[in-house]
């Protein structure tokens, strides 16, 4: 079963804005981490963010964590067309294996 | 480094074949998984390997026989293909860092059965 779920399921936004979306999840986690994935393409890893972290940046992407609401979100700041993809979701909860969300699709419009 | 590479990268069956899909890693992960991808969805996860010469069921392992004879390689197997098994295939693999660790995937094996 898909523990972490993704919101918005889609997002549409005008470059140079910046992208916000948000994941949920059920149980507790050992970390949580974002990945992209372009259209017909693998999954490239973005941010891992452990359990006692409640804050992340990695170049224009800041990640967040809060273990009391089982919640995460993910900022682009100052989109550009190359960021639009599906943003994952994915939950560690304690043994290494993933359990992905079904994923935000990003429409960055130039 | 290749990475994490996958053969093949598309492939029809008819329902009722066989076929194998081959992952390879030149980064000396311990663990490598198996994934599938339906449209609208996130990943689950079919098999997984913690270590050479072992193999775990997944969320959805029916259907599928993986083996893991050497670190670097991670098979998976079809025995009798059916049109449900369509999908998009993806290969992963990730160290055994305490905490976790990212997992690196490959590009993707897109099947058709028909």
């Amino acid at each position: 079963s898909q523990q972490g779920e993704e919101d918005p399921q889609a997002l549409s936004i005008q470059e140079g804005e910046n992208a916000t979306m948000n994941c949920s999840y059920k149980t507790s986690i050992n970390n949580l981490q974002w990945y992209r994935q372009n259209s017909g393409r693998g999954l490239v890893h973005l941010i891992l963010i452990r359990s006692n972290e409640r804050e992340k940046h990695s170049g224009r992407l800041r990640v967040t964590l809060d273990t009391s609401k089982k919640s995460s979100s993910l900022l682009i700041t100052a989109s550009r067309a190359a960021d639009t993809a599906s943003y994952f979701c994915a939950t560690d909860p304690y043994d290494y294996k993933l359990s992905f969300g079904a994923g935000t699709t990003v429409t960055v419009r130039a | 480094n290749a990475g994490v590479t996958q053969t093949p990268k598309f492939r029809v069956l008819k329902t009722g074949q066989s076929m194998t899909l081959l992952c390879a890693q030149d980064m000396n992960h311990e663990y490598m998984y198996w994934y599938r991808q339906d449209p609208g969805m996130g990943l689950r996860l079919i098999h997984y390997s913690v270590g050479e010469g072992t193999t775990a069921k997944g969320e959805v392992p029916d259907g599928y026989n993986v083996s893991r004879l050497k670190k670097q390689n991670f098979l998976l197997g079809l025995e009798s293909a059916a049109p449900s098994q369509t999908s998009v295939y993806f290969c992963a693999s990730s160290s055994e860092r305490e905490g976790g660790d990212e997992q690196y995937f490959g590009p993707g094996t897109r099947l058709t059965v028909t």
